[in-house]
């Protein structure tokens, strides 16, 4: 398994600003991702976050807007750019571990006024 | 694209019941099975995860299986407790292991 944090658990942001979300974990993996949980649905993968080079990005997401970095192996950052109501969600990272069985951070509550 | 829908979208029954959650998904293609349960407000944790070879996997009261060619994963909970009260999430890994597809939950409330 992995232990992961996710820093803030929560923030209220207003609209037009930009919030960096931190997600660290306990030990080096190859494969983290990111995605985000609208009111009352399920998870939609925004992208993985590749150290050293560029987050793949999924459909409906770029890089303008989501800004990834992968410092390093255990390290992970996720901003949520020039924000709107819209982007009021939970954001979760998870990490891949053998057979790709996936751990998930405790996520960041994100409210947009 | 794959799609993954589970049933009952919301459940609710009495301490001590058995119970079955069901998920189903559109493309055999898949890698693995897995699911999770998500608190209120909180992250998702892994409970059981099944490789696309395997039929069944069990942790305690918990047996999940899955049956590839049908496209279909049942979660069965036996003796259920009010500690159960959850959301149940399934989710799929691609055979090429770069893309998840989860759906969209069972609520479950059990009653003291």
């Amino acid at each position: 398994s992995a232990v992961i944090s996710q820093k803030p658990s929560r923030d209220i942001c207003q609209r037009g600003t930009s919030l960096t979300i931190q997600c660290q974990v306990d030990s080096q993996v190859t494969m983290m991702f990111w995605y985000r949980q609208q009111p009352g649905q399920s998870l939609t993968l925004i992208a993985t976050a590749n150290q050293g080079s560029e987050a793949t990005y999924e459909s409906g997401f770029v890089i303008d807007k989501f800004p990834i970095s992968r410092p390093n192996l255990t390290f992970s950052t996720l901003t949520v750019s020039n924000m709107s109501p819209e982007d009021s969600s939970i954001y979760l990272c998870s990490v891949g571990r053998l057979s790709y069985e996936q751990y998930f951070g405790p996520g960041t509550r994100l409210t947009v006024t | 694209k794959q799609e993954v829908t589970q049933i009952p979208a919301a459940l609710s029954v009495p301490e001590g019941e058995n119970l079955v959650l069901n998920c189903s998904f559109t493309d055999s293609a898949i890698y693995n099975l897995q699911w999770f349960r998500q608190d209120p407000g909180k992250g998702l944790t892994s409970l059981l995860l099944i490789q696309s070879s395997q039929r069944e996997q069990t942790s305690g009261r918990l047996n999940a299986s899955l049956d590839k060619s049908s496209g279909r994963s049942t979660l069965y909970i036996a003796a259920s407790q009010p500690g159960d009260s959850a959301t149940y999430l399934c989710a799929v890994t691609s055979n090429t292991g770069n893309q998840f597809y989860f759906g969209t939950g069972t609520s479950l409330t059990v009653i003291p």
